[in-house]
């Protein structure tokens, strides 16, 4: 079993939709949750930031975690097609004296017009 | 804020030659550089860990003698491939983490094909 698991889609939804992705993990000592875009041979964007349980809002973008559940949820709200792109859960944790992060395997969305 | 540039965008080379990357964080000090591969349609994987002044600490199953890493200053890290082989084309990025922060900051990766 994966560290982190992330439905790696492909997703697609047309344009205006709310879309929702999903990571879910395993490990506990994992304290930071972060959400990154990524576009087709570029390097990751970092999207939202959180550490704690509940909601965080930005703009379109409401990040979400549960720790309870071990699940952490993006959604996109008004869905545009420049959100088109692939979606990386990230989770950061101190592994042998190093924060670090790992990685779900990314969800591949297309927003159609 | 929070910008991270990567050098050269893109580079072929002969096997056998060696390949130098550099990753700088443009806006912000860095005490800490990670590199990553990634290969098509896959996550990114962890290669190594660099710390400002002290030697990398590589993940297991990387060659430290193949990817060498020099984190010389707050705000520049290098990957070398040395003696690149075909099977070390991938992309390659670099993330930075400002001081004090648990996030990282990407740079937008270079392209690396090996002939």
């Amino acid at each position: 079993q994966k560290e982190v698991e992330q439905d790696p889609g492909p997703l697609s939804v047309p344009e205006g939709a709310i879309v929702s992705l999903n990571c879910t993990y395993s490990n506990s000592a994992f304290q930071y949750f972060m959400w990154y875009r990524q576009y087709s041979r570029k390097g990751p964007e970092l999207l939202m930031y959180t550490y704690s349980s509940g909601n965080k809002e930005d703009g379109r973008f409401t990040a979400q975690v549960d720790k309870s559940s071990k699940y952490i949820s993006l959604f996109i709200r008004d869905s545009q097609p420049s959100d088109s792109a692939t979606y990386l859960c990230a989770m950061s944790a101190n592994f042998g004296g190093a924060q670090k992060l790992v990685f779900g395997q990314g969800t591949r969305l297309t927003i159609n017009p | 804020g929070a910008v991270v540039s990567q050098h050269p965008s893109r580079v072929i080379c002969k096997s056998g030659t060696s390949v130098k990357i550099e990753c700088r964080s443009l806006d912000f000090q860095a005490t800490t550089m990670f590199w990553y591969r990634q290969f098509p349609k896959q996550s990114l994987m962890l290669m190594a860990t660099s710390n400002e002044g002290s030697k990398a600490t590589y993940e297991q199953g990387v060659e430290k003698d193949k990817f060498l890493i020099n984190h010389a200053s707050l705000t520049l890290s290098t990957l070398t491939v040395t003696s690149a082989h075909p099977e070390d084309s991938s992309f390659y990025i670099c993330s930075a983490s400002p001081a004090g922060q648990e996030t990282q900051y990407f740079g937008p990766g270079t392209r690396l094909l090996v002939l």
